[in-house]
């Protein structure tokens, strides 16, 4: 696609539910990233994939957080349980290769799900 | 490790007038990229600029410019003839050449321009 594609825009759940968070990069980006926005706080990293490479899982803060890349393209990031402190807008970015890319250009940011747990 | 702070949360400038935003890092590598990103209320992370660690000439993108200290690990963002448009929160940022191009960013500074 033209830009990354984040759905759904907003999401409000109930404590304990499990929720999934969609991510749909720019076609060819092999890069893909995860990102956690809190108010009022800067952008905490989550966990990065690389093609075909075993993801980089260092930033999720618990075993309630996973993600997976399906086919190279579209990504799920799945909170399960969640608490009220999961509230936060979740910014998926891709970039073309990772590296030279990320280098030169930054990288191309969604606009976000905004995840409310009450 | 790699770390990058942003010891101002909110500013606030008049239409037309300059203001600037402040960044520390810390990294004990000398090749990195250092970035500023805005968030407009949409979201939608925009790049402002990008200064590389090796290059010692200052950034420019038009109304926007960097003072890039290196020894100091600074890293400030001009914004001159400010616009409304400008409104925003704005977020320092860095890689490491040496990384897989992991962002790590600042805590953010919220914008306002005030006409």
């Amino acid at each position: 696609g033209a830009g990354v594609s984040q759905s759904p825009s907003n999401k409000v759940t109930e404590k304990g539910k499990d929720v999934e968070l969609r991510c749909d990069p720019i076609s060819g980006h092999t890069a893909l990233y995860w990102y956690r926005q809190s108010l009022g706080q800067g952008l905490e990293f989550l966990i990065y994939f690389q093609g075909n490479s075993a993801p980089d899982k260092s930033g999720l803060p618990s075993d309630r957080f996973s993600a997976e890349r399906t086919g190279g393209s579209v990504s799920t990031l799945t909170i399960q349980r969640t608490q009220q402190e999961d509230s936060a807008v979740y910014l998926c970015a891709s970039s073309l290769d990772g590296r030279q890319t990320s280098f030169n250009y930054g990288y191309t940011f969604g606009s976000g799900t905004r995840l409310t747990v009450v | 490790a790699q770390t990058v702070t942003q010891s101002q949360p909110e500013m606030s400038v008049q239409e037309a007038e300059t203001v600037t935003l402040s960044c520390t890092y810390d990294t004990s590598e000398s090749d990195y990229y250092l970035f500023w990103y805005k968030q407009p209320p949409s979201r939608q992370m925009i790049l402002v600029i990008r200064q590389e660690a090796y290059k010692q000439q200052n950034a420019t993108e038009n109304r926007f410019s960097v003072n890039f200290q290196k020894a100091a690990k600074s890293f400030s963002l001009k914004i001159s003839d400010s616009q409304l448009g400008d409104a925003a929160m704005y977020f320092c940022a860095s890689i490491l050449s040496s990384n897989t191009g992991k962002l790590i960013f600042g805590q953010g500074t919220t914008l306002q321009v005030k006409p």
